[in-house]
């Protein structure tokens, strides 16, 4: 079946420790994307690319960092983390036009003690 | 700044109908999505709109007023498994999403 895969799906974490939220599509989407959710907000933007061998910085990018070196994987790693970073995890991509909507992971769980 | 307003959470009965409303003031404006998050799971994609007026999607129905900065989403005969989170993101002029925090959805019996 066609779509996102993450993970894992969720992890306990020592602070300080570094770790890679690991993303694979297979729908050849160019636009790939890293978002966290916290209770009472909205999604935020972490970091984007918007074809392979490119990325960009988002709404929240400090602490995180990607890479894109092919079309399908775009792993997010935490290089020290630290209890603020405590979230649930989502991975998307796109197709092509405004009107193409984001298929999102079905997220990883991360809790930093 | 960009935001993107709703309601906090909402409570409807089994088979009525629920209006789940947006607003939106972004730096430009190419179309606004709205998702359905159930609990512990990933959002789901349901609407897009760009133009005026409404669009309608089986039970699902979404709605724009560009000149407001104004949409809802409206679900009708609802049942129970349509309790969830409603999301509604904006695609700026930069064509960045601009999410809204979500609208948390409960259905009674």
């Amino acid at each position: 079946i066609a779509g996102i895969t993450q993970a894992p799906t969720s992890q306990i974490l020592a602070a300080g420790r570094r770790m890679t939220l690991r993303c694979t599509q297979d729908m050849r989407h160019n636009a790939m994307y890293w978002y966290r959710q916290d209770l009472g907000l909205g999604l935020r933007l972490i970091h984007y690319s918007n074809t392979a061998g490119t990325t960009g910085k988002g709404e929240v990018p400090d602490g995180y960092s990607v890479s894109r070196a092919n079309t399908d994987d775009f792993p997010l790693t935490l290089a020290s983390a630290v209890p603020s970073q405590t979230s649930v995890y989502f991975c998307a991509s796109k197709g092509t036009g405004d009107n193409s909507p984001l298929h999102f992971g079905n997220g990883t769980r991360l809790t930093v003690t | 700044g960009q935001n993107i307003d709703q309601p906090t959470e909402m409570t409807a009965t089994e088979g009525a109908i629920v209006q789940i409303n947006c607003t939106y003031q972004t730096s430009g404006f190419n179309g606004l999505f709205w998702y359905q998050q159930h609990a512990g799971e990933a959002p789901t994609f349901l609407s897009y709109n760009v133009l005026d007026g409404l669009e309608e999607k089986g039970r699902f129905s979404s709605f724009l007023s560009l000149s407001k900065g104004y949409s809802y989403l409206l679900l009708k005969e609802l049942q129970m498994k349509d309790s969830a989170s409603y999301l509604c993101a904006v695609l700026n002029s930069n064509y960045q999403l601009i999410w809204g925090a979500g609208t948390k959805l409960i259905i009674k019996p």
